[in-house]
């Protein structure tokens, strides 16, 4: 139990269709991490958010973006989808002190583009 | 261009053996490295770290061994036990406390009981 939840677990658009993702994180995780990970490859990085402002973005279009809450809660927003954005979509929140840190994960949302 | 990299797709020990996973990086800008693990239907879990100061990391049954000169990791479990199957991620990351993490491709570990 990671304490990161995310919605929903499965969803199935089509091709130029939008969508929202939905991340929970821990209190007191004030940084959120999303992360793309398609079939048979490792997570990659989408961007990250520290205090509900994008701190660090990876090799993602503009289409991919995002927004962080007071609460603890943030979301990944993705416009005119494309069939290569099939894939798991993984938040993380983070804990870092000078001993090293840890991504906490969520179980993910599983996004099919037809 | 894969910056972590883990040439291994999957991997198979015995019961009581050790398990060794190995990981390799290009980018010498690195300085923090983990192993991750994943069950299916979950989340990748933490399981170990290292920073680029220290070549071995030992918590538990877990050890991740750090060669800087060969850009090379790789992560020891001893004994293995049926619940060590798994698909597990390397990542590094640049600028300790970065939470920008490169993740290898993953091998997945099937111990055999």
């Amino acid at each position: 139990e990671t304490g990161v939840t995310q919605s929903p677990t499965h969803l199935i658009k089509t091709r130029g269709q939008q969508v929202t993702l939905r991340c929970s994180s821990q209190s007191g995780h004030n940084t959120v991490s999303w992360y793309q990970q398609a079939l048979g490859q490792g997570p990659q990085f989408i961007f990250q958010y520290y205090r509900e402002e994008e701190n660090g973005r990876g090799n993602f279009p503009p289409r991919f973006s995002g927004l962080q809450f007071p609460n603890y809660s943030s979301e990944l927003n993705v416009n005119a989808l494309e069939l290569d954005d099939s894939a798991l979509y993984l938040c993380a929140s983070c804990v870092w002190d000078r001993r090293g840190g840890e991504l906490f994960f969520g179980e993910g949302s599983r996004l099919t583009v037809l | 261009d894969q910056q972590v990299k883990q040439n291994s797709p999957s991997l198979s020990v015995q019961e009581g053996r050790i398990s060794i996973l190995n990981c390799d990086y290009t980018n010498s800008m690195f300085d923090y490295f983990l192993w991750y693990k994943k069950y299916p239907a979950e989340g990748p879990t933490f399981l170990i770290s290292i920073s680029s100061i220290k070549d071995k990391n030992e918590d538990g049954r877990f050890t991740v061994f750090l060669n800087k000169s060969a850009k090379h990791l790789s992560l020891h479990i001893v004994p293995s036990q049926p619940g060590d199957s798994a698909v597990y991620f390397c990542a590094a990351s640049a600028n300790f406390g970065n939470e920008k993490l490169t993740f290898g491709t993953g091998t997945r570990l099937t111990i055999i009981p």
